[in-house]
């Protein structure tokens, strides 16, 4: 079946490093595709999305770039911030399925100042 | 706009009672879902409604586990009766097109 695969966390960065979070998916046709923030305490907020191979999606300076050969969105951050410690879930959404979401387990970023 | 309203916040209750979570999804939005995180399974899509009819409900992971939506504003998830490995946080989720909205949760607790 369809699944997400995340790094394993916890991460741990000094606030103005560089943030990747790997994230590789398996599905079949063309599924939508996601990243989640959850806050401590807090529900999950959508960060970006992209809907097609090589569209790349783009919130508060986050990137990911849906790589269909390599099966892959991986989320970027050129420079992390104190603010932005919180779990990270990547998710797909599996062609014509209703606008189910399956999640990856998540990945835990702590920023240091 | 509100956003997605759960309640109650936090629920302890003792292993066999019966526990009632509650959802109100954003007004307009025709899906709703309902999702379970535990620290050892992470988020598992327990059953989604579109239009108020369950559409997938292979999630739920017993008969001791219900869920209805009465109307396009409220929906219930039901444990009878609840035992300790129910213990998560259940986050309710709606949208229209697009991006869901989640919930703050309810935080079970089941001793």
């Amino acid at each position: 079946g369809d699944s997400v695969t995340q790094m394993e966390g916890p991460v741990t960065l000094s606030e103005e490093a560089f943030l990747t979070i790997n994230c590789t998916y398996t599905a079949t046709g063309y599924p939508s595709l996601f990243w989640y923030v959850q806050y401590p305490g807090e529900g999950l907020q959508l960060l970006l999305k992209a809907t097609k191979a090589d569209d790349k999606g783009s919130n508060k300076g986050f990137e990911a770039t849906y790589r269909k050969e390599t099966t892959s969105f991986h989320l970027e951050k050129g420079s992390v911030q104190v603010s932005d410690s919180a779990v990270y879930f990547c998710a797909l959404s599996p062609y014509n399925q209703g606008g189910k979401l399956i999640f990856g387990q998540g990945t835990e970023l702590s920023v240091k100042p | 706009d509100a956003g997605v309203i759960q309640s109650p916040r936090h629920e302890v209750t003792e292993m066999g009672q019966e526990v009632t979570l509650r959802c109100k999804p954003i007004s307009g939005h025709n899906s709703l879902f309902w999702y379970r995180q535990t620290m050892m399974r992470g988020l598992e899509l327990l059953i989604y409604f579109n239009n108020n009819v369950p559409i997938d409900d292979s999630g739920m992971p017993e008969d001791r586990f219900s869920a209805k939506m009465p109307n396009a504003s409220f929906s219930t998830l039901k444990i009878q009766p609840s035992e300790p490995r129910d213990s998560a946080v259940y986050f309710c989720a709606s949208t229209l097109t697009g991006p869901k909205y989640f919930g703050p949760g309810t935080r079970l607790t089941v001793t």
